[in-house]
């Protein structure tokens, strides 16, 4: 069975700083991987996927995702954050041998930016 | 508009009472995703619609809850019988795309229901 897993549920950054919003996932198959970032009372928003090619994604508002094979993993990073990245972003994976297989979303990481 | 559109924004119903919720894909959208999002957890996957042809109900909890499409634009989610277990956001997505596997689904702003 295909699982992902966000193990923070918050993650705290000073604005101009680094982030980095952790994602491991478990699939059968080749896996396809998103994420996705939803602000208060408003719909997830895509942000950035990977299929194949590059193991580093660029994506929307200067986000960027790296797929490591090795570790199962497909963290999402920001050179420098901004307060407006404050919102819950979810990661998500497809993975199987069908077109058929669903995607599944993780839990969620709350991200706070503070100025 | 633009996007996806989904009403009513909010629903309280008494437990036992029968629910519909209403998605507007985006024009032109071929596939269609139902999720349900329980308070602080990720979207669950209920059901999946190709067009008009509903391609994947396993996600769907029960035989109380059902999904339709008819034409292939609006889809309506119907709970009968609620329960409070069912209290949740109800978020629809669609996509241009047929499948899953492109992964980039356009959100609606999703149905918060209160069962009492």
């Amino acid at each position: 069975a295909q699982s992902v897993a966000q193990p923070e549920d918050q993650v705290n950054v000073a604005e101009g700083n680094p982030l980095t919003v952790k994602c491991t996932y478990s699939v059968s198959g080749n896996p396809y991987l998103f994420w996705y970032v939803q602000y208060p009372n408003r719909g997830l928003q895509f942000l950035l996927k990977y299929i194949t090619g590059d193991n580093l994604v660029k994506g929307s508002y200067g986000f960027e995702a790296e797929f490591n094979k090795s570790q199962t993993s497909f963290h999402l990073k920001k050179p420098s954050a901004l307060v407006s990245d404050s919102a819950l972003y979810f990661c998500a994976v497809r993975g199987g041998y069908s077109s058929a297989s669903k995607i599944i979303f993780g839990s969620g990481t709350r991200l706070s930016i503070r100025p | 508009g633009a996007g996806v559109s989904q009403s009513p924004r909010y629903k309280v119903a008494k437990r036992g009472q029968d629910v519909a919720l209403r998605c507007d894909p985006i024009s032109g959208h071929v596939s269609l995703f139902w999720y349900q999002q329980a308070l602080g957890q990720g979207p669950e996957f209920l059901t999946y619609f190709q067009n008009e042809a509903q391609l994947d109900k396993s996600g769907l909890p029960s035989d109380r809850f059902f999904a339709e499409r008819p034409e292939g634009s609006v889809s309506t989610l119907k709970i009968q019988r609620t329960q409070q277990e069912d209290s949740a956001v109800y978020l629809c997505a669609s996509s241009s795309r047929v499948g899953q596997s492109t992964g980039e689904l356009f959100f609606g702003e999703g149905s918060r229901l209160t069962v009492l």
